[in-house]
């Protein structure tokens, strides 16, 4: 079955930088586009960034863009995001997921939590 | 702000039938599919509807979802407790090159 474990997250200060991996299984890793989607503390969920099978093709959220990057390491079935100049307004909780027919998200990880604080 | 527009919460009594909107532009919308969401308290979202009206395998057929010009609904029948949740829509935005999600409607079943 499809898994997607994201590790990475954690409590840091401004201006730091974090990088978030979602390890995954069960699909070919290589023939699917990869999302990160992030959810801030009681609110909705905030479409990332989104990289394509071969990693040629990438897009971002204005909010992050020029500050975070989204990779992949097909050798290794794992999706990254390198996360650089991190604000309050960072703090969320961040998904993976895999994209799916018409762009779906059609399998997400358990999310792990990213705190940006002092 | 959301792009989407969703209303922000929805009740119904248990073994009604609810409907959620979903309205954006033709930008996003208009040209592109729509996926639908469920997010139970604590958990990671999970796909409820994809390419507009397709259920994905386990997904009952009491969910459903229709898309018109720029408008989606989703459609739960026979509501169960179960389906408290947060649900969400989203598509591709072709003018901005990013997915966009509706600010979630919150449904209570009563």
């Amino acid at each position: 079955q499809v898994q997607l474990v994201e590790s990475g997250g954690g409590v840091v200060q401004p201006g730091r930088s974090l990088r978030l991996s979602c390890a995954t299984s069960g699909f070919t890793f290589s023939s699917y586009g990869m999302h990160w989607v992030r959810q801030a503390p009681g609110k909705g969920l905030e479409w990332v960034a989104v990289i394509s099978y071969d990693g040629n093709y990438k897009s971002y959220a204005d909010s992050v863009k020029g500050r975070f990057t989204i990779s992949r390491d097909n050798s290794k079935n794992t999706l990254f995001l390198q996360m650089n100049s991190l604000r309050p307004d960072d703090t969320a909780v961040y998904y993976c997921a895999k994209e799916g027919a018409g762009l779906a998200s059609d399998h997400w990880g358990q999310g792990t939590p990213v705190t940006v604080s002092s | 702000q959301s792009v989407l527009t969703q209303p922000p919460s929805l009740s119904a009594a248990p073994g009604q039938r609810v409907t959620i909107s979903c309205s954006g532009s033709t930008f996003n919308i208009g040209n592109n599919y729509v996926s639908w969401y469920q997010q139970l308290p604590g958990t990671a979202p999970k796909l409820l509807i994809y390419e507009n009206d397709k259920r994905p395998s386990g997904i009952p057929d009491r969910f459903s979802g229709s898309k018109s010009d720029t408008s989606a609904t989703l459609g739960i029948t026979g509501l169960q407790t179960g389906d408290e949740a947060d649900y969400f829509c989203g598509t591709w935005d072709t003018s901005l090159s990013v997915v966009v999600f509706g600010g979630g409607t919150k449904l209570t079943v009563l």
